[in-house]
């Protein structure tokens, strides 16, 4: 099946840097993206990559590789305000719908 | 307003009992999705739609039923709730199903409990 890995927690100190990393099934990938959740909240989005390389937008940043498979979030100059879950999903050409990941939940430590 | 509504926002009902989670769109989006959102299983995708009358099931259709009459609503019916479905549901909707540069478009969920 179509599956995708994430690591379930990550804790990261306020004005630091924090990466999460994203492997997925290469059979019929399309693209990546990410979103992050508050508590309570709905899913919002955050971007996206098709190709490989570093895509950058404000504190945020995403990357991908094609070649390993593998992708990552990541979150510079981090805000309390970032504490929050964050997904990678993935759009599989063959199934014309996006698979989401379990999710990362970061904590931000003062 | 312009944006993607759910309601309710809060379901209780009983188990057996037959209930539907609205969802409505204003921007005249082509595509539109169910997901529901569990504790480690984070987001499935349940049903979703390219376009009115138009509908394909996702990794979890089993006991749910949706339609599209027109293509700013896709209701999700739960044909005889069970407790397994006690979950929080959201609608989704997109112009691509690439989810390029805008991706999708959550609305704010349902929270449903099956007793």
């Amino acid at each position: 099946g179509q599956s995708l890995e994430q690591p379930s927690e990550v804790t990261a100190v306020e004005g630091a840097i924090v990466q999460i990393n994203c492997t997925y099934q290469t059979s019929g990938f399309y693209g990546l993206s990410w979103y992050q959740q508050h508590d309570g909240g709905a899913p919002t989005f955050l971007s996206y990559n098709a190709l490989d390389g570093l895509e950058e937008t404000g504190r945020f940043s995403s990357f991908l590789s094609r070649s390993d498979s593998y992708g990552y979030l990541l979150l510079q100059e981090l805000q309390m305000k970032d504490s929050a879950s964050y997904f990678c999903a993935v759009l599989y050409s063959s199934a014309s719908k996006i698979i989401f990941g379990s999710g990362t939940r970061l904590s931000i430590r003062p | 307003d312009a944006g993607i509504t759910q309601s309710p926002r809060y379901k209780i009902t009983e188990t057996g009992r037959q209930v539907t989670l609205m969802c409505h769109q204003t921007w005249s989006h082509s595509y539109m999705f169910w997901y529901r959102q569990d504790l480690g299983h984070g987001l499935r995708l349940i049903y979703y739609s390219a376009a009115a009358d138009i509908t394909d099931k996702g990794e979890v259709p089993d006991g749910y039923v949706v339609s599209r009459s027109k293509t700013e609503n896709f209701p999700l019916t739960l044909e005889s709730a069970t407790r397994s479905q006690t979950s929080v549901y959201f609608c989704a909707s997109s112009e691509s199903i690439s989810d390029s540069a805008e991706g999708y478009t959550f609305g704010s969920g349902t929270r449903l409990t099956v007793v």
